[in-house]
């Protein structure tokens, strides 16, 4: 069975505190996705990366970076935290490089930023 | 920026009834996917529509992708509070390498 997990379901920090968000997932998926999840938003992708040491920028990078040293881990950073990044986080991973695969993601996490 | 609208916001029905929810967009897509988001869920592919008036039914679901493939619509038969949860379309787009979400519809079925 495909499985995404995240390393947290909740998290709280304060402003300016550096997060990381952990993302793994154990089908041998070439691409990992970011997403963040804000109501009546959608899904808006933060960076997505199709192979190791690669990554690209979605539609809102600013204030977030990411890191894909091993396959299967996709990491997402916040040099430092921002009230307005408070938000569900969700990662997703597709086997191959068409648009139209099937997107499987993580539970989310829902990060709090004080 | 491309946009998946999606109407209603919010729905809120009891058992029994019929709905759609429509995903609109003025740009043209490839294909298009429903997936549907449980609390404290990720979201999972209902189903892919590829073909231009293409329809799909899963059970009591029906999904239709419009003519011109910019808009789909999710038809809901017979609600049941298993359906309750976030349904979200996500086009795939010929000008880029990305899926587009929509931005949801919230739908509650109460019993």
């Amino acid at each position: 069975d495909v499985k995404v997990t995240q390393s947290s379901r909740y998290l709280v920090k304060r402003t300016g505190e550096k997060v990381f968000l952990e993302c793994v997932q154990d089908m041998d998926h070439e691409n990992m996705f970011w997403y963040r999840q804000d109501p009546g938003l959608g899904l808006r992708l933060i960076y997505f990366s199709y192979d190791v040491k690669m990554k690209e920028k979605g539609d809102i990078p600013e204030g977030y970076s990411v890191s894909r040293e091993k396959k299967e881990r996709f990491s997402l950073i916040l040099e430092s935290a921002s009230t307005n990044q408070t938000s569900m986080y969700l990662c997703a991973s597709t086997p191959g490089t068409s648009d139209s695969d099937t997107q499987y993601f993580g539970p989310g996490t829902r990060l709090t930023v004080l | 920026t491309q946009l998946l609208e999606q109407s209603p916001q919010f729905l809120s029905i009891q058992e029994g009834e019929n709905l759609t929810v429509y995903c609109n967009s003025s740009s043209v897509f490839s294909s298009l996917q429903w997936y549907r988001q449980e609390p404290g869920e990720g979201p999972v592919l209902l189903v892919t529509v590829v073909t231009g008036g293409e329809v799909k039914k899963l059970k009591r679901l029906t999904f239709q992708f419009g003519d011109a493939r910019k808009d789909s619509s999710l038809h809901i038969t017979a609600a049941q509070p298993g359906d309750t949860g976030l349904y979200l379309c996500a086009g795939a787009s010929y000008n880029t390498d990305k899926l587009i979400f929509g931005t949801g519809t919230r739908l509650q079925v109460f019993p």
